[in-house]
């Protein structure tokens, strides 16, 4: 079956630190890769997305690369923000089209 | 903007109470998600409905859940009767499925469900 493992938190880091999140993945066939954000008391939001292999998804400054060779969508910021603060869940979609999530990693940065 | 809208926000009730949460997802979209959000087990899909059809409730302890599409414009979970370990963010997604869309979800604020 389909399943995401993402590196566990928390993540704590100072404003303009480097930020990676690591995500591999496990599934059955060609799945679109996708990396969400939860700020506190709201829902998921889409973050960015690949839907095939070396397809690099980017938004807000984050980055990840769909390697379908070492089945990973690992998460990357360059300078982090107090604003970035949140819970972020790798996920996948094949194609059954229900996302599988991974366990979520808190980032929380300081000032 | 187009957005997921879920009902009520907030729910404390007792234990043995019927709770009932309410979605309207995006207009337009043909698949609806129930997912429960909890600290220890993290997100977690309780049902799926296509064109308003349950494709999948495998997630759903059915003795006491329900999910239900009674139109396009609703979708409705219900617990019956509520326990404590029911207390959980339950959240409500839709999304638009084609042969070759890439599966994105549209997520609800969640009901934040608290059961004494």
């Amino acid at each position: 079956g389909n399943s995401v493992t993402q590196m566990e938190g928390p993540v704590t880091l100072s404003e303009e630190a480097f930020l990676t999140i690591n995500c591999t993945y496990t599934a059955t066939g060609y799945p679109s890769l996708f990396w969400y954000v939860q700020y506190p008391g709201e829902g998921l939001q889409l973050l960015l997305k690949a839907t095939k292999a070396d397809d690099k998804g980017s938004n807000k400054g984050f980055e990840a690369t769909y390697r379908k060779e070492t089945t990973s969508f690992h998460l990357e910021k360059g300078s982090v923000q107090v604003s970035d603060s949140a819970v972020y869940f790798c996920a996948l979609s094949s194609n059954d089209y229900k996302l599988s999530f991974g366990a979520g990693t808190t980032v929380t940065v300081r000032a | 903007d187009a957005r997921v809208t879920q009902t009520p926000r907030h729910k404390v009730t007792e234990m043995g109470q019927e709770v009932t949460m309410r979605c309207q997802p995006i207009l337009g979209h043909n698949t609806v998600f129930w997912y429960r959000q909890t600290m220890m087990q993290g997100l977690e899909l309780l049902a799926y409905f296509r064109n308003r059809a349950p494709l999948d409730d495998s997630g759903m302890p059915k003795d006491r859940f329900s999910a239900e599409m009674p139109d396009a414009t609703l979708a409705t979970l219900k617990i019956q009767p509520s326990e404590p370990r029911d207390s959980a963010v339950y959240f409500c997604a839709s999304g638009y499925r084609t042969g070759l869309n890439t599966g994105e979800l549209f997520f609800g604020e969640g009901s934040r469900l608290t059961v004494l």
